[in-house]
């Protein structure tokens, strides 16, 4: 079964700390990892894509990672701010169509 | 700005009554596509659509139906038959690889 699995479900962490969001997948064939983020009440926003050849992709403060043999990614968040606070997704597509695999997402709590 | 928009933001419904979402863009994408969110869960795809005049059944169709007669607008009519309507529903558009969502429509039924 193609599944997408986050840990943690949730996290708190301090203003100005690094934090690792992992996400696990089954998906196969892997086409491509997205990671999002979406703030309470809105759309989700793409923050990195990632094929199969790609170890490593930063947007900013954000930094994913990704090994395809393991089929596990992780999104690091370097000196965290409050409006880092949302839920962070892992989204896999599969091979061969344009079928999407939604994580349950990962919920971070930056506080002050 | 090219974007996807997604109204109301805010939906509340009666038991037993119909409602329709709206999602239009205008990024000339043809394929379009609806997710509900739950609290904890993943998206669940509900109806997509590839092109003008045609959609599929996604995982969780059971109580929605849509139509796609432009290639702009993709109607999502939750019916009555859907027994447990109240989450977050997500509209998302696409063209090759890239996705873009809307903002949402969170629906309840009071």
């Amino acid at each position: 079964k193609n599944q997408v699995e986050q840990s943690p479900q949730s996290l708190i962490i301090l203003e100005g700390k690094n934090c690792t969001l992992q996400c696990n997948y089954t998906v196969s064939p892997f086409s491509n990892l997205r990671w999002y983020k979406q703030d309470t009440g809105r759309g989700p926003v793409s923050l990195t894509i990632m094929t199969f050849s790609e170890n490593t992709k930063s947007n900013g403060r954000y930094t994913a990672t990704l090994d395809a043999d393991t089929k596990q990614s992780s999104l690091h968040i370097t000196a965290s701010q409050l409006s880092d606070s949302a839920s962070y997704i892992c989204v896999v597509r599969k091979a061969a169509g344009n079928k999407l695999t939604f994580g349950g997402g990962t919920r971070v709590l930056v506080k002050p | 700005d090219g974007g996807i928009t997604q109204s109301p933001k805010y939906l509340f419904r009666k038991e037993g009554q119909n409602v329709t979402l709206s999602c239009e863009q205008n990024l000339n994408h043809d394929a379009m596509y609806w997710y509900r969110q739950d609290p904890g869960q993943g998206l669940r795809l509900i109806y997509y659509s590839q092109i003008v005049n045609d959609f599929q059944k996604g995982d969780i169709a059971e109580g929605y139906s849509v139509s796609r007669e432009k290639k702009e607008s993709f109607p999502l009519t939750v019916t009555s038959a859907q027994k447990n309507p109240t989450a977050f529903y997500l509209c998302a558009s696409s063209r090759n690889y890239g996705y873009t969502f809307g903002s949402g429509t969170r629906l309840t039924v009071v």
